[in-house]
């Protein structure tokens, strides 16, 4: 089985420039996600998609972070434009989702990690 | 509301002595728990979840938890660390009243192990 696929892996780029990152789920999966994760510290969650629905994205920093998730299969999540502590891992992540008996498991991608200078 | 508390950010063990990574968790609601393993420069693997079946979860490469309520605890345990058990793990716990589930992470314990 293919796992959560997340793109690019590394980005490195001067504040104010924009920047987007790619994720496409595990086949079948209904709910994505996407994490921030600060150096030394948990992730954080940013965005909860159920299909090409939002759920919860009540830690976005909407006035420079956007996510979509068009078809309700593959996401992007976009920064406009970058400050210095932006600089993290993005996390995403999939699970089958509400009322499937192994909806509790999600899975993450292996990160795109971005430098902000 | 939902939360973890990891008790200790660092822990420093010998290869071959028993591992023990301490979590306690707040929640409202029966919650499902997991622990997740992060290598430096990786993603996130999943060692283990609870989800109100046996209180006594195994998982991956050894590793093992038991759910105590009236604790409100989920310990990481492994009977004997290896080197390549370096790493961070992170507590993380699930649930909530609107029926799509939510993760709320730890702030993760660091595993360091020597020879």
């Amino acid at each position: 089985e293919a796992g959560v696929a997340q793109s690019p892996r590394y980005k490195i780029i001067e504040k104010r420039q924009s920047v987007a990152f790619w994720c496409n789920p595990i086949s079948g999966h209904a709910t994505l996600y996407w994490y921030q994760q600060i150096l030394g510290q948990g992730p954080k969650l940013l965005i909860q998609f159920q299909n090409n629905g939002v759920v919860d994205d009540s830690q976005l920093p909407k006035d420079r972070f956007s996510a979509e998730r068009l078809k309700g299969v593959d996401s992007t999540l976009k920064i406009q434009p970058a400050k210095l502590e932006d600089s993290a891992v993005y996390l995403c992540a999939s699970s089958l989702g509400r009322g499937s008996p192994s909806g509790n498991t999600i899975y993450f991608g292996e990160g795109s990690w971005l430098t902000v200078v | 509301a939902q939360s973890v508390t990891q008790l200790d950010s660092h822990v420093s063990v010998s290869e071959g002595t028993p591992v023990l990574l301490r979590c306690n968790y707040s929640s409202s609601y029966s919650p499902s728990l997991f622990w997740y393993v992060q290598h430096p420069n990786k993603g996130l693997q999943l060692l283990l979840k609870y989800t109100s079946a046996a209180t006594l979860v195994k998982g991956i490469n050894g590793f093992e938890a038991e759910f105590k309520k009236s604790e409100t605890s989920f310990h990481l345990t492994k009977p004997s660390a290896h080197m390549s058990d370096a790493a961070e793990y992170f507590c993380v716990v699930s649930g909530g009243d609107t029926g799509f589930q939510k993760l709320v992470f730890g702030t993760g314990t660091r595993l360091l192990v020597s020879p």
